[in-house]
């Protein structure tokens, strides 16, 4: 097991496009989190999953944002309508308990032209 | 008010120096305390871990939670060029994360 893999590692599209950013956690794992980072910031929440539960949304996700995780494996954000402002780290971490502990992805840098 | 205040620094200490990053929290509900390493361009990793009171200790870092004062620390003893990163304090809930801004952090040869 490598850890969490997120993929693409760097992407750049035009302003109005559509993305999609897929994160694979550790093995067993039933926790995941998406959280964005902007430079000089710390990590901001986005969403959580527990299984293929989605169970908290941040209000930083807006329409335009949507996250699956279809078998409680791996998951995907999709971004639509990209704007310059979501310009951003997006970051994967999963844990397979409640208490913390997390493993971090090392994320995907987009860039929105 | 934010849920977990940092000094963003940036902190520029000579090799072998004993660094002190300290985080403040709003919020005297939270459990879990963690501090995480960040490079530039990679995602965080946990540095330490704890959901109490008190010291916790790993090799030259000390970890250092005060729930009376809602006042968390993390100590590097001897530190090196390598720690050369950005270190982010966070508080979680049981559900989700509060990271604070990060403190930069030079360790000059």
């Amino acid at each position: 097991d490598t850890g969490v893999s997120q993929d693409p590692r760097h992407k750049i599209t035009k302003r109005g496009q559509n993305v999609t950013f897929r994160c694979d956690p550790i093995s067993e794992h039933n926790r995941l989190y998406w959280y964005r980072q902007t430079l000089g910031q710390g990590p901001e929440f986005l969403t959580y999953f527990q299984n293929e539960a989605q169970l908290e949304k941040s209000r930083l996700l807006s329409d335009r944002f949507s996250a699956e995780r279809p078998k409680g494996s791996f998951s995907t954000l999709e971004i639509q309508r990209t704007e310059q402002g979501d310009s951003a780290m997006y970051l994967c971490a999963s844990s397979a308990r409640q208490s913390g502990d997390y493993t971090f992805g090392s994320g995907t840098r987009l860039t929105v032209v | 008010q934010k849920e977990v205040e940092q000094d963003p620094g940036p902190l520029s200490v000579p090799e072998g120096a004993i660094v002190s990053l300290n985080c403040t929290y709003s919020n005297s509900a939270f459990q879990y305390f963690m501090w995480y390493r960040q490079y530039s361009r990679k995602g965080p990793e946990l540095l330490m871990y704890t959901y109490s009171s008190g010291n916790k200790e790993d090799g030259r870092f000390t970890a250092q939670v005060d729930k009376s004062s809602k006042y968390i620390s993390l100590f590097i003893r001897d530190s090196q060029p390598s720690d050369s990163a950005t270190y982010l304090c966070a508080i979680f809930t049981g559900n989700q994360f509060y990271f604070g801004t990060g403190t930069s952090l030079t360790v000059i040869p």
